[in-house]
Formats: C-alpha cells, structure tokens, sequence
C-alpha cells in the first residue's frame, strides 16, 4: 500500500519569509515517482514538479526547491522569499512502480502567505 | 493548448436523487481519471480509463457511481441516488501516461463541486 503524509495542516507566514513544505511517503515499489500539486482558491490542481525515485538530486525552479531525501523517505518542498500568490493547498503525491497507476494524494498543506 | 474541460462547475441537488459530470481531456490523452476530493482532504481516485477501457475501479462505489468513457475521448460520471456523503468537489485529469511512459503528470480540469443536500 501507498501512503503520504503532510503533517503540517496549516502554515502561516509573512510575506518574503521562507517556507518549507514537509512530505513523507511509504511505499513498496522501488520504481516511483513523486509529485507536488498546487491547488489555488480556483480550485484548479497545477502541476509543479515531479521527481523519479532513481534520482535523487535536488531541482532549484526560481524561488521554488525541492529537497528528496531516500533515505528518509521525504520529498520537501521551499518556497524562498514568499509572496502573497503563493498562497494555496500544496499537495504532495506519489506514483509507484511501473503500471498504470494513479496518484496518491497527502491531505495537502495550506500556505496562508500575508503581506 | 486547451486545458480539461468539466462541467458543470456546480451542482447542488437533493439526497436520492441523480446527477451527472462531463469531462473532456486534452487532446491526445490516453489516459483519463476521475477522483473525488471532499473538503479538507486530498483527491481520491475513483476511476481511470486507459482509451476506453476502465484500468482501475476498485474505489468506485458501484451500487451509485458509474462512469464510461465513450470513444476514447470525453467521460461522464454518474451519482445515481446522491447520497449526502456525497458532496465534494468531483475532479477530472489527463495524461500521455502508457505503458511505455508511466510517468507522466497529470493535468486537472476546474472540477464540479457538487452539494447534496
């Protein structure tokens, strides 16, 4: 079985503060996959990144990075130098092996960024 | 490049009764999904259809949800009665996901946000 976790519920954060976005997953595959989701007041999920589990070096995208980690099984997420659009419910999900599966969500973390 | 389409984009009805989602993909998607995500949660899959062919369906609840996807192409999701359990945000996504490129990410459409009340 698969499973992500975001344990952060909710983060509050003042304009240009950095944040970090936690995410810890289970799974039984070797080959996987890992994804970060934003989803804004419209509603609309956007895709931001994914990750494939044999590689494991970091991606710097603008003020966005992302940090996995094997050995811990975590794939974090920063934000640097917030801005008040970035405010959203950012979900972590992960695909695993090599069939036709679907994604597997967390329970999302929402980033609440004031001005 | 046009984006999934969904519609309605909300819905409120009545417990028992039935309701209906559309969905059309972005062109050249094989692969298409539905999921369902109640508030506070993150999206659940109900179903996935490769072309036309339904590849997993094991957390659709089958005695209210049905679904087909017709040609390949747009789908339509089924509630038939609605329960209140029900209300949630009903998402659509596509993606070039096959055998061959099972990594693919996935695109989502607006999502209908159904009320049953």
């Amino acid at each position: 079985a698969q499973k992500v976790t975001q344990a952060q519920t909710e983060i509050s954060v003042v304009e240009k503060e950095d944040v970090t976005l936690d995410c810890v997953y289970e799974t039984r595959d070797t080959t996987y996959y890992l994804f970060w989701y934003k989803q804004p007041p419209s509603g609309e999920l956007v895709f931001l990144i994914r990750r494939n589990s044999f590689d494991e070096q970091n991606e710097i995208s603008g003020r966005y990075s992302w940090n996995f980690q094997k050995s811990t099984s975590s794939f974090n997420f920063t934000i640097t130098a917030s801005q008040v659009v970035d405010s959203a419910v950012y979900f972590c999900a992960l695909k695993g092996g090599t069939g036709r599966r679907a994604l597997t969500f967390g329970s999302g973390t929402r980033l609440q960024v004031q001005p | 490049e046009a984006g999934v389409a969904q519609s309605p984009r909300y819905k409120i009805i009545e417990k028992r009764q039935s309701v209906a989602f559309w969905c059309n993909p972005i062109s050249g998607h094989a692969t298409l999904y539905w999921y369902q995500q109640i508030l506070g949660q993150g999206p659940k899959l109900l179903i996935q259809f490769q072309n036309n062919g339904v590849v997993d369906d094991s957390q659709l609840p089958k005695d209210r949800f049905s679904a087909e996807r017709l040609k390949g192409v747009d789908s339509t999701l089924k509630i038939q009665p609605a329960k209140l359990e029900d209300s949630a945000v009903y998402l659509c996504a596509s993606s070039l996901e096959n055998s061959g490129r099972p990594y693919n990410e996935q695109f989502f459409g607006p999502g209908t946000r159904l009320t049953v009340l």
